[in-house]
């Protein structure tokens, strides 16, 4: 079964640096999603995008995050100046359809803020 | 605004002893509703999904669950559990067609052979 990939599956990162999370969504997949999860807390949206385009994005989406799709495979979340509170598991997902269809999820980016 | 509940934290069974987890979400809306899985080390999986239907759906390794309307309410449930089913169990839900997902706290199982 076709599967999401993320890299690498742990980052750390000085605080104030920027740091960059990959991810491979599956191949006929239209839509892209980044989640993220503290630790103890629940999963929560950051973006979703759609036609090379952000289509919705949360509250902590701020302009620290930006998301990018480089090439016709990847999709990337950059953090440009890391801070402490960032510091949780990423995860990406993709699906074909929207809300009309399941997610797929990667295993996941922890990222380490130190 | 949109969020998902889900009533317990952590569920330790036996084998062979039922189980129900339950799921209440807050939207007045049309919803698209999931359970998704997380076993120890590994990324999140499809459970099973209900879109519109037959309430009571049937997902992989013998889950099932049922969306109550009127009661916003979308149970997970399996008449025998084994110790490979112990992992976390996350209710969500999509309220539009763009597709973000809204998740529950996660409900952890620990299934004691």
């Amino acid at each position: 079964e076709p599967e999401v990939t993320q890299t690498p599956s742990h980052q750390v990162t000085q605080m104030g640096q920027e740091v960059i999370l990959r991810c491979v969504p599956i191949s006929n997949h239209l839509y892209f999603y980044w989640y993220r999860q503290i630790l103890g807390q629940k999963v929560e949206f950051l973006v979703s995008f759609y036609n090379n385009e952000i289509s919705e994005k949360s509250e902590i989406f701020d302009d620290q995050f930006s998301v990018e799709r480089p090439d016709g495979s990847n999709f990337t979340l950059k953090i440009r100046s890391t801070k402490l509170e960032d510091s949780a598991m990423y995860f990406c997902a993709s699906s074909e359809n929207g809300g009309r269809q399941p997610q797929h999820f990667g295993d996941g980016t922890r990222l380490s803020i130190l | 605004a949109q969020s998902v509940s889900q009533h317990n934290h952590h569920v330790i069974l036996s084998e062979a002893a039922s189980l129900e987890l339950g799921c209440n979400y807050s939207y007045g809306g049309t919803v698209n509703l999931f359970w998704y899985v997380q076993y120890p080390g590994q990324h999140l999986q499809l459970l099973l999904k209900y879109f519109s239907g037959d309430p009571l759906v049937k997902g992989i390794k013998g889950f099932e669950a049922e969306f109550i309307k009127s009661k916003f309410s979308f149970n997970l449930r399996k008449p025998s559990v084994q110790w490979s089913d112990t992992a976390e169990y996350f209710c969500a839900v999509i309220t539009n067609q763009g597709g973000k997902l809204i998740f529950g706290q996660g409900t952890e199982l620990s299934v004691k052979p």
